[in-house]
Order: C-alpha cells, then structure tokens, then sequence
C-alpha cells in the first residue's frame, strides 16, 4: 500500500514566490493535515482538510492556503515567500477529521523541504 | 504558547541502556498522547499511543508512563540499539471535537555501541 505521497520533495525559490506543495493521502483517508517543521523543532499545525471542507487552521498568516480535492489529495499554497518559510511542509492523512479514534492517528508523508532564498 | 514541553533536547545512551524522554501538558482537555519517531529525511511515523484511562502502555521495547494529576507522560526506550537514533517527539490532542495535534519541540537520540 502507498503511503503519504508528497511532490515535490525539495524545492528553492526565492522571497517574494509563490510557491504549491502537493500531497496525497493513503487510500480510503478522507483527512489531510499539513504541517510546518523548521529546522530542530516539532511539527506546527497549518491546516485541517476533510470531505474538501476546512476543519482547521493554526496560527499561519492569509499568505498561506490550502484545498482539498474530490479524490481527497491536496494542495499547499504559499504566496509572497519570506526567507522565514524555510522549511519542511509536511502532510499527514488520517481515516476521519471529525475526532473520535481515527481522527488524529496521522501519518505523515516525508515532506517537501523548501528553502527559501 | 508552548502546549507541551519536551525534555531533555538531546540525549546520548550507550546500547543496551535505558533512554527516557519527558513531556510535559497544560491542556487538561489532551487525552490523546502519542510519541513519533522521526528518522533525517523522513516524516515523522507514530511509535506508540496513550490514552489516559491507563498508566503505562508497552509495546516491545517501548512503553509510555502515563501520570495524570502530574499531567506528564514519558517514553522508555529499553535495550537501546543504535537504530533507535532518531528524533523523537511526543504529542497531544483531545480525542473528540477536532483539534489539531500539537507537538513538543523533539528529542534528538544518539545510541552508541
């Protein structure tokens, strides 16, 4: 079985991008979380999606957006990059998004690292 | 604001030893504590689980100490092997509603022969 696939899995660009992370979940999660993990720290939350609809969102400024797709993948949005979104975005899928036993067993794809120049 | 508190930042055990990593939660609504353990290059993959209607969980090697009114947990990691080396992070969330889970700031582990 595939895991969490993510695309691209480095990328640079420079301040003032834009920049779209990729993500699709393992078969049959309807849930997709993304992440932000800079360099020696934990996972900071971005987004919720489930069943296409926003359940969540951390404390990420308007520059970032996400959406969910009918076949549940998803994609991350970045505009107007500063060096500080150096970074590895991480995606997590997970059976539900609406709590209960499934809902926050995530896992995790390995990530697209961007860097920011 | 720091929801969970993680120590120590890196930590060195010689095989064969015991490693033991610390968390620490303010939410008294977190009743899901899980530890990932991350590898260079990879995401994080979730190593084992608690739930607070218990006090320790285990599984092989690894066991979660569970105190509630202390509002702690920890990882054990007995018979540390090298390929234990990794970053490890504990985890928080409330099992119902829909909040996100929040992570400590990780553990980096070197186990060496």
């Amino acid at each position: 079985d595939a895991g969490v696939t993510q695309s691209p899995t480095h990328l640079i660009k420079t301040r003032g991008q834009h920049v779209t992370l990729r993500c699709s979940p393992i078969s049959g999660h309807k849930s997709v979380s993304w992440y932000q993990q800079v360099l020696g720290q934990g996972p900071q939350f971005i987004f919720q999606y489930y069943e296409k609809e926003e359940r969540g969102r951390g404390n990420f400024p308007d520059r970032f957006s996400a959406r969910q797709f009918p076949n549940y993948s998803s994609e991350l949005n970045v505009n107007a990059l500063l060096l500080g979104d150096s970074a590895l975005y991480l995606c997590a899928s997970s059976l539900t998004g609406t709590g209960g036993a499934g809902a926050n067993v995530l896992t995790f794809g390995a990530g697209s690292r961007l860097t920011v120049l | 604001q720091q929801q969970v508190k993680q120590s120590p930042q890196s930590l060195i055990v010689q095989k064969g030893g015991i490693s033991i990593i610390n968390c620490a939660y303010e939410n008294t609504a977190f009743d899901y504590f899980p530890w990932y353990q991350q590898f260079p290059g990879k995401g994080p993959a979730l190593l084992i689980a608690i739930r607070p209607d218990v006090s320790e969980k285990k599984e092989g090697r690894f066991t979660i100490s569970f105190n509630k009114s202390a509002k702690q947990f920890s990882l054990h990691i007995m018979d540390s092997q090298p390929g234990d080396s990794a970053t490890y992070f504990c985890a928080a969330s409330p099992l119902s509603g829909n909040t996100p889970l929040v992570f400590g700031k990780g553990t980096r582990l070197s186990v060496i022969a």
